[in-house]
Formats: structure tokens, sequence, C-alpha cells
């Protein structure tokens, strides 16, 4: 079974600085897809950003992008130019692509690291 | 284009007592999925359907939950009778596949407190 690890419960940055949040992820499989995806406070939960395992280019989206490093099966994410409205709760997650598994097209989640935007 | 709509969007329940959800995915979406999330944790996967049939309820306590997607589009979770450990926000999702490949949608959930 695949794992979804957040060390980092609480995390606070200044309006226009840059943050990087941390996940590493357990599993066994070579095919996978790694999502980071923001809560908002009372909000719904929308996708920030994807990358698909076989791809070696880090993905990057406006303001958004990742440190994906699959040998040490680290996903982090890295915002830039952080501002008032990223603050929101934001969770790592995994899906597995190998065919005829269990778990394939199932997000797992991690425990969501809470990001504080100060002005 | 309409999100991911979940009525309601609070509860209030005692435990022993039944309470459903509703859930209404984006239009043309094949896939459909429920999650728990208790509070400080992230989403669990609690059922996924593609269409009307279940392909994953592997982590749904089917003791006392149930669900439906009749006709392949709309979605009721069921809960009869409720714990106290089922406080958590229901949260329903969509994708137009069932790949990783597809974009799930979220709903706003429903917050369920169990007293």
């Amino acid at each position: 079974a695949q794992t979804v690890t957040q060390s980092q419960p609480e995390m606070s940055v200044q309006e226009a600085e840059t943050v990087t949040l941390s996940c590493t992820y357990d599993t066994s499989e070579n095919n996978y897809y790694l999502f980071w995806y923001k809560q908002p406070p009372s909000r719904q939960m929308i996708l920030v950003i994807r990358q698909e395992a076989y791809k070696q280019q880090n993905a990057t989206e406006n303001r958004f992008s990742v440190n994906f490093q699959k040998a040490a099966k680290s996903f982090s994410l890295k915002i830039s130019d952080s501002q008032l409205g990223d603050t929101a709760m934001y969770f790592c997650a995994f899906c597995s692509l190998g065919a005829g598994g269990t778990s394939y097209g199932k997000l797992t989640f991690g425990q969501g690291t809470i990001l504080t935007v100060h002005p | 284009e309409a999100g991911v709509a979940q009525s309601p969007r609070y509860k209030i329940i005692e435990k022993r007592q039944s309470v459903a959800f509703w859930c209404n995915p984006i239009s043309g979406h094949a896939t459909l999925y429920w999650y728990q999330q208790i509070l400080g944790q992230g989403p669990k996967l609690l059922i996924q359907f593609q269409n009307n049939g279940v392909v994953d309820d592997s982590q749904l306590p089917k003791d006392r939950f149930s669900a439906e997607r009749l006709k392949g589009v709309d979605s009721t979770l069921k809960i009869q009778p409720a714990k106290l450990e089922d406080s958590a926000v229901y949260l329903c999702a969509s994708s137009l596949g069932w790949a990783g490949t597809d974009t799930q949608y979220f709903g706003p959930g429903t917050r369920l407190t169990v007293l």
C-alpha cells in the first residue's frame, strides 16, 4: 500500500516571499502521478499541480512549481511571490497507474500542511 | 460549467440516528468518489463509482455505510446507525474518466457532527 507523509503540520510566510512545502511517499510502483491540492478555509479543494512520474522535468503552473526527486521519493511544492489568497491547507496526493492493481486511479492523500500567508 | 454540488452542507445528529448525503457530479463525468475527511487529516476514499457500478469500496464500513449511484449520475451516501467517530466532512468528487490522469473536482463537502 502507498503512504504519503507531509511532515510540516503548519507553515507561515510573508506576502511576496517564497515557501516550500514538503512531501514524501512510499511505493514500490514505477508508474504513478503525484498531485498537490489546495483546500482554502470553508471552500472546496482544487488541484494546484500534477507530476507524472515518468517525466524528469519538474511541473510548473505560474507561481507554483514542484521539485520531484523520484529516487528519494520526494515531491515538494514551491510557492513563489506568496499571496494572501494562498492561505489554505495543502495536500500532497499519490495516484497509482499500475494496471490491474486495486489502487489504480485511487488518490491517497497526506495529512496536509496549513499554510498561512501574512501581510 | 457548474461544479460538484452537495447537500446538506451541515448536519448534526445524535449517535445511532441515520443520515444521508447527496451529490450531483459535473455533467458528463463518469466517475464519482466519496471521501471522508476527519478533522486534521487528509481525505480517505470510501467508495468509487464508474457510471453506476462500484469500482472500489474497500474502505467503506459496510456494516453501517451504504452508497448508490442511480442512472450513473447523482449519488447518495447513507450512514445507519451513526457513531461518534463518523463526525467528519464528507466530500464528493467527480472526474471524466477513472484513470489517475483525469482531474478530480471536489464539491464543498457536508460537515457531519455526531453527538
